[in-house]
């Protein structure tokens, strides 16, 4: 069974702090993982996507990979109250190609004005 | 970007009737695209992925003759919730991938669709 593992929060900053989100996963042979963003009631929004180990940055949010660990976090830097919100990680499954994404339960975060 | 429409957003039914929901990729063509679920408080489950022109490959313990899933063009899947019971009621969301993007471009989703049956 395939897993992707976070864990559900509440997470909770103030205002203008870093918020750190974790994420670990159970197949080695994944290549592909990302973070959505998922407001009450709507759909997931994509946030970030990272392929290789080390850190990518996009604006306030760096994603960061592990392989070798099978971990994958987000950092939102400066955090804002509209960044409360659930963060999904999701993983491909290793040789499926594009195919099938396994999501996490989503970890909560609540950013405090 | 990637938009990926769906419809209805909300819908209520009552208990036995039949509910269909459509997702579609207005700006990008896509040969596969997916279903998902989510109860309260919990994460999207894939349900099935629907190929163009094939039949839809259901993933383990999604009834396929409850949940129908019809991918007649490149643009345009549809999920059909035959019988609906109370415990259907669910956030459907379907997703698609352009088919001319690297192999692991992210999905897209759509707004998803409330389900309440009654």
């Amino acid at each position: 069974q395939k897993e992707v593992e976070q864990n559900s929060g509440p997470l909770s900053v103030p205002e203008g702090a870093i918020a750190s989100l974790n994420c670990t996963y159970s197949d080695r042979g994944s290549q592909s993982f990302f973070w959505y963003r998922q407001y009450s009631g709507k759909s997931p929004e994509l946030i970030m996507s990272i392929y290789s180990n080390g850190d990518k940055e996009d604006g306030r949010f760096t994603a960061q990979l592990n392989k070798a660990s099978q971990y994958v976090s987000l950092l939102i830097r400066d955090s804002q109250p509209s960044d409360s919100a659930t963060y999904l990680c999701a993983v491909n499954e290793g040789n499926t190609g594009f195919q099938k994404l396994v999501f996490g339960t989503g970890t909560r975060l609540l950013v405090s004005p | 970007g990637a938009v990926v429409s769906q419809h209805p957003s909300r819908v209520i039914c009552k208990s036995g009737t039949s509910v269909k929901i459509e997702c579609r990729s207005l700006d990008f063509q896509a040969t596969t695209m997916f279903w998902y679920r989510q109860f309260p408080k919990q994460s999207l489950m894939l349900m099935a992925t629907s190929n163009e022109g094939s039949k839809a490959t259901y993933e383990q313990g999604v009834e396929k003759d409850k949940f129908l899933i019809n991918h007649a063009s490149l643009t345009l899947s549809t999920l059909t919730v035959t019988s609906a019971h109370p415990e259907d009621s669910s956030f459907y969301i379907c997703s698609a991938r352009r088919d001319r993007g690297p192999h692991n471009s992210p999905l897209h989703f759509g707004n998803g669709t409330r389900l309440t049956v009654t």
